[in-house]
């Protein structure tokens, strides 16, 4: 099984729609983190969570909100999904590396 | 800017020649990490090297660093076609905490001509 399981794997919406991206983990790890990747700018940092009770903001989280459900799940919301948030967003988790989720491929109309 | 930057963009060599990448970044470092992404698939760990290192190897792959000029090279020998895919180098920044918030560069494509 994998380490980081992230649900769903692709989805189409429409602009104005909201979308959670969910994400979980089964090695107990407390750091979790969101990243977004678009081509030609890398992976960009949106959400990290230290524990349950500990959400920070990353380097573009405007519209973007999050969940620490659990230890194990850490979800991403999109209130109000727009087109440019069209991209490839990662789940991840430590400890030392991190170990990534096999993404989920959104694409907004 | 705190993100790495990785160089060449893109590099295109024949099976069984050395590839050499690059990364650059701005500040100090505890660690600087070489991830690998096949096309559309999740990042995967390769090497992590940290501040007061020189030089790592894991198999074929070979990782150096310079503080002094805050850069870092990855070298692949004796590639494969299979090693075609993007690398990414990825800093944790002095005082953000151990792996706290992994800051990636922009990626280099590699392509393996058989």
């Amino acid at each position: 099984d994998a380490d980081v399981t992230q649900t769903p794997r692709n989805r189409i919406t429409k602009t104005g729609k909201r979308i959670m991206l969910e994400c979980s983990q089964t090695k107990g790890h407390d750091r979790m983190y969101w990243y977004r990747q678009d081509p030609g700018l890398g992976l960009r940092l949106i959400y990290y969570s230290f524990d349950v009770k500990d959400i920070n903001k990353g380097e573009i989280s405007d519209g973007y909100s999050v969940s620490r459900q659990a230890q194990a799940k850490f979800s991403l919301s999109l209130e109000s999904a727009i087109p440019n948030q069209t991209a490839l967003y990662f789940c991840a988790t430590p400890p030392g590396e991190l170990f990534f989720g096999e993404g989920s491929r959104l694409t907004v109309l | 800017s705190q993100q790495g930057e990785e160089d060449p963009q893109a590099l295109s060599i024949q099976e069984g020649e050395n590839a050499t990448m690059n990364c650059s970044y701005k500040t100090s470092i505890n660690n600087l990490q070489w991830y690998r992404q096949n096309s559309g698939r999740g990042l995967v760990h390769l090497i992590l090297i940290r501040s007061n290192e020189r030089e790592k190897h894991s198999g074929r792959l070979r990782v150096t660093l310079d503080t002094s000029k805050k850069s870092s090279s990855l070298l692949i020998t004796a590639s494969r076609a299979a090693d075609t895919a993007s690398y990414f180098c990825a800093t944790d920044f002095l005082g953000s905490g151990a792996n706290s918030k992994l800051t990636f560069g922009k990626g280099i494509t590699l392509s393996v001509r058989p």
